[in-house]
C-alpha cells in the first residue's frame, strides 16, 4: 500500500521564482495538509484541503496558496519565492471517516527540500 | 490547542527502556495527547496517542498521569533505528484539527 508519495524530492529556486510542489495522498485518504519544516525547527500548519477546498490555514502569507484535484492529490505553490522560504516541506493524509484520524494519526510524505538562492 | 514542553535531547543505551516526559498543563478536557517521531530526512511518523487512560500498541507505551498535565512515551527496548527527533503534541479531535508542533526531543541511542 503507498504511502503518501511528494514531488520532486529536492529543488533548487531563485528568489522572485514561483515553485509547485505536489503530493498524492495515501490510498482511501481524502484530505491533504501541508506543512513547512525549517532546519532545526518542528513542521509549521501551512493549509489543508478537504473536497478540493481550503479548510483550514496557518499562519502564511498569501503568497502560499494550495489545490486539491478531484483525485485528492493536491499542490502548493509559492509565489515570489524569498530567502527564508528554503525549507522541508511536508505534506500529510488523512481520511475524514470516522475516528481515523483518531486510530490511525496522519501519514505524512517524506518532503520535498526547498532551497531559495 | 495546549502547548506542551519536552527536553530538547536525552540519550539512551539499547536495550534499554528509552523514557520521553512531556508537560501539557493547560490541557483541556477534550484534547488529545499525539506522539509522532521523525527520523532525519523523514516525514513525522505517528506512534500513539491517547485521552487520560494508558495506552500500549506495537510501537510504545503512553503513560498519562490522572490529572493529565503530563505524560510519558516508553519505548521499551530501545534500538538504534529508535534515533529520532519525538513530538509531544496536544490536539483536539476532528478532522480539520491541525498538528502544531514544538522542537520536540532528540533522542540518541547509543551500542
Amino acid at each position: 500500500d503507498a504511502g503518501v508519495t511528494q514531488s520532486p524530492t529536492h529543488l533548487i529556486k531563485t528568489r522572485g521564482q514561483q515553485v509547485t510542489l505536489r503530493c498524492s495522498p495515501k490510498s482511501g485518504h481524502d484530505t491533504v495538509s501541508w506543512y513547512q519544516q525549517a532546519l532545526g525547527q518542528g513542521p509549521q500548519f501551512i493549509f489543508q484541503y478537504y473536497e478540493e477546498e481550503e479548510r483550514q490555514r496557518g499562519n502564511f502569507p498569501d503568497r502560499f496558496s494550495g489545490h486539491q484535484f478531484p483525485n485528492y492529490s493536491s499542490e502548493l505553490n509559492v509565489n515570489a519565492l524569498l530567502l527564508g522560504d528554503s525549507a522541508l516541506y511536508l505534506c500529510a493524509s488523512s481520511s475524514t471517516l470516522l475516528y481515523a484520524v483518531e486510530l490511525y494519526g496522519y501519514t505524512f510524505g517524506s518532503g520535498t527540500r526547498l532551497t531559495v538562492v | 490547542d495546549a502547548k506542551t514542553t519536552q527536553p530538547p535531547s536525552m540519550d539512551c543505551a539499547e536495550g534499554r527502556a528509552a523514557n520521553l516526559p512531556c508537560n501539557h498543563s493547560t490541557i483541556s478536557g477534550n484534547e488529545y495527547v499525539y506522539w509522532y517521531r521523525q527520523i532525519h530526512s523523514q516525514g513525522p511518523q505517528y506512534i500513539i496517542h491517547g485521552l487520560k487512560n494508558n495506552e500500549t500498541n506495537e510501537m510504545a507505551s503512553l503513560i498519562i498521569t490522572e490529572d493529565r498535565k503530563s505524560s510519558t512515551l516508553i519505548l521499551p527496548h530501545a534500538t538504534l533505528r529508535d534515533t529520532a527527533v519525538y513530538y509531544c503534541i496536544v490536539r483536539t479531535t476532528g478532522t480539520a484539527s491541525k498538528l502544531t508542533f514544538g522542537t520536540g526531543t532528540r533522542l540518541q541511542v547509543t551500542l
